[in-house]
């Protein structure tokens, strides 16, 4: 069965500084995987998504990601981080080649931005 | 990609009271998945909805507590039954969109729910 660690319950960064929020992963094959903000009060939106080819991702709102099998990650990056960006972000797996099954979501890393 | 419509966006119940979720999809779909999130907390998977049969509930949750109707390709409910203050989370449907390879999925805009 899929599963999901987000090793970091909560980071605060500077604004304008850089972000790496970490995700690993556990599946039995490649895995679809997924990125997911939560602003306070919001539903959940997509940031970025990784199906195959490329590693390196390229999502909204300046986010990427990096696809590294041998490490079973898929950390999430910005070079420089807004206040708009706190949020809680949720990484996601999902079965190769099976929209029928659900997404199994990490814990979740609660991101605070400071001045 | 799919829209869906979930009402209602947030509610405030009385314990022992019961709430009905619903979630409008723009387009047919096959399966529906409704999460929990509770204050705090990921995304837990309550159940999945397949249009024509029962839905299949996961470890910890049960019909009697969280049914679920799937009439047609486009709608489904969920209720909270017997509501206690445990049961104050986020409630989101989710269905997938697209095929093959390349699919993803499109979340409801979640149901804020407080049981006082």
């Amino acid at each position: 069965a899929q599963s999901v660690t987000q090793p970091d319950i909560h980071i605060t960064v500077s604004e304008g500084a850089s972000l790496e929020l970490r995700c690993n992963y556990s599946y039995g094959a490649t895995p679809y995987l997924f990125w997911y903000v939560q602003s306070p009060g919001q539903g959940l939106q997509l940031l970025l998504k990784y199906f195959s080819g490329d590693t390196l991702v390229q999502g909204i709102k300046g986010f990427e990601a990096e696809f590294k099998r041998s490490q079973s990650s898929f950390n999430l990056r910005k070079p420089s981080v807004h206040w708009s960006d706190a949020a809680e972000y949720f990484c996601a797996v999902g079965r190769r080649n099976s929209g029928n099954t659900p997404l199994v979501f990490g814990k979740g890393t609660r991101l605070s931005v400071i001045a | 990609s799919a829209v869906i419509s979930q009402k209602p966006s947030r509610d405030i119940c009385q314990r022992g009271t019961s709430l009905t979720i619903q979630c409008q999809v723009d387009s047919q779909v096959t399966m529906m998945f409704w999460y929990r999130q509770q204050p705090g907390q990921s995304l837990t998977l309550i159940a999945t909805a397949n249009q024509g049969s029962e839905a299949t509930y996961e470890s910890g949750f049960v019909i009697d507590k969280f049914p679920i109707s799937r009439p047609n390709l486009t709608f489904s409910t969920l209720t909270v039954s017997n509501m206690s203050p445990e049961d104050s989370s986020i409630y989101l449907c989710s269905v997938p969109t697209g095929q093959g390879e390349f699919y993803g999925y499109t979340f409801g805009s979640g149901t804020r729910l407080t049981v006082v």
